[in-house]
């Protein structure tokens, strides 16, 4: 079975631009959750979608976005980049809602100069 | 790697011995928690799970043991070898309610296996 794929796997913006993540869960898994890791914060959770409903967020500003599809593939986007967005984004797939075994992808690691 | 502006803790080992890797969690109604390992340049890779009804499970060459009187959770992984040497991270999670698919992560153990 294929794992979590995430695309692209590395992006260069500068700041106030905007960027579109996408993951694809393991096949069979209808929740994604989005994470943000940075040396200096770690792993912090961004938000977690099931059914195309948002179901929990994290503490990230507005600029933070994120929807699911039908066929349970996600994207997020953030906008007006700012310096302190370069990171390594994660996206976790479950077969239920909420945990119960959450999978990583490889990440898109994003800098903005 | 990720977590280098942390200061994480470290341990190191000789290939053969036994690790053990420990974490404090920080919110007493977590009642599911997760080891996860992290190579660099990769995402974390899923090891053991362990529910708060159970102090103990064990998988291959891992085990998780639980203390929810003192919050304190450990890995142990036994005849621990080189491709073992990552980063570890707990996390944590309060099953239903308004924490739907919220892991809370530790900042993470560096552990390496010298042969």
């Amino acid at each position: 079975k294929a794992g979590v794929t995430q695309t692209p796997r590395y992006l260069i913006k500068t700041r106030g631009q905007q960027v579109t993540l996408s993951c694809s869960p393991i096949s069979g898994h209808r929740s994604v959750s989005w994470y943000q890791q940075t040396p200096g914060q770690g792993l912090q959770f961004l938000f977690e979608y099931f059914s195309e409903t948002q179901r929990n967020k994290g503490n990230f500003p507005g600029r933070f976005s994120g929807r699911q599809f039908s066929n349970s593939r996600s994207e997020m986007n953030v906008s007006t980049l700012e310096l302190g967005d370069s990171a390594l984004y994660l996206c976790a797939s479950s077969r239920l809602a909420g945990v119960n075994e959450q999978f990583f992808g490889p990440g898109t690691r994003l800098t903005v100069l | 790697g990720e977590n280098v502006g942390l200061h994480l803790p470290t341990l190191s080992v000789q290939e053969g011995d036994n690790s053990i890797i420990n974490c404090a969690y920080s919110n007493s109604a977590s009642d599911y928690f997760i080891w996860y390992k992290q190579e660099s340049g990769k995402g974390p890779q899923f090891i053991i799970d362990i529910r708060s009804n159970m102090d103990k499970r064990q998988g291959q060459r891992v085990t998780v043991l639980l203390n929810k009187t003192v919050k304190h959770l450990s890995l142990q992984i036994a005849a621990t070898q080189p491709g073992d040497s990552a980063v570890y991270f707990c996390a944590e999670n309060i099953s239903g309610g308004t924490s739907y698919g919220k892991l809370t992560f530790g900042q993470g153990t560096i552990l390496t296996v010298h042969p």
